[in-house]
């Protein structure tokens, strides 16, 4: 199994503010990784697949980056919808997800 | 639009058989383009990939000591697929959600199309 570890657990940001998530994987998955969106009582909603393609309708201040076992998703200047935890999940393997860093507001 | 949606009870006793079903509206689960599969949330923990099934019935599953206890089946006349999971203790308490990733491209095995989610508790 795949083993994905997402830094840091927590995010405390302003609206504005930009952020920048982490996930690190056990061994190289190439640039197989997707980053997803959950909102309390929804379900996930993928924003960017294969590392830093962004998915339809995400829009541009979600971007990716990162090949082999380090990932980063960055969000350029955070709105207030963004508030919300994020979770990286790879396709190398079998699928396995990281256990998530929630977004805060500060 | 197409949509996914969970069906089934809420509490299960530990031991027995959960089971789920999540039917398509809008569109065909017959699509060769996609496997439909089932994931999970224990609350307030990350999410777990139990498995998927193809339209054909060709199913893949998680190889975790899960793998056992699953199994997940396709019923195109209803345009539905189910979840079952044997031997059910509180550890298997969680939102369970089916989803849809695409079975070939640069998207694949991304699940891009989500249901709600169901909660089930396992609970005497």
């Amino acid at each position: 199994e795949i083993a994905l570890t997402q830094s840091p657990a927590t995010l405390s940001l302003s609206p504005g503010d930009r952020a920048t998530l982490s996930c690190r994987a056990s061994q190289s998955v190439s640039s197989y990784l997707a980053w997803y969106q959950q909102k309390p009582g929804q379900a996930p909603r993928l924003l960017i697949y294969d590392a830093s393609n962004r998915a339809t309708g995400i829009p541009a201040r979600f971007s990716g980056s990162g090949s082999g076992t380090d990932f980063t998703l960055t969000i350029s200047s955070l709105e207030p919808e963004d508030f919300a935890v994020y979770y990286c999940q790879q396709r190398s393997h079998w699928p396995t997800f990281g256990q998530g860093t929630k977004v805060e507001i500060k | 639009q197409l949509q996914v949606q969970e069906s089934g009870p809420g509490l299960v006793k530990p031991s027995e058989t959960l089971s789920l079903t999540c039917t398509v509206s809008g569109g065909s689960i017959s699509s060769s383009s996609y496997y439909w599969g089932w994931i999970r949330q224990p609350p307030g923990k990350g999410l777990e990939w139990i498995g998927s099934v193809y339209f054909s019935g060709g199913t893949f599953y998680n190889p975790s000591p899960l793998k056992s206890r699953i199994t997940i089946s396709v019923d195109t006349s209803k345009n539905q697929f189910s979840l079952r999971l044997s031997s059910v203790t509180a550890a298997d308490t969680a939102v369970y959600f089916c989803a849809r990733h695409e079975k070939e491209g640069t998207r694949k095995w991304y699940f891009d199309l989500w249901g709600r989610g169901t909660l089930v508790t396992v609970s005497s």
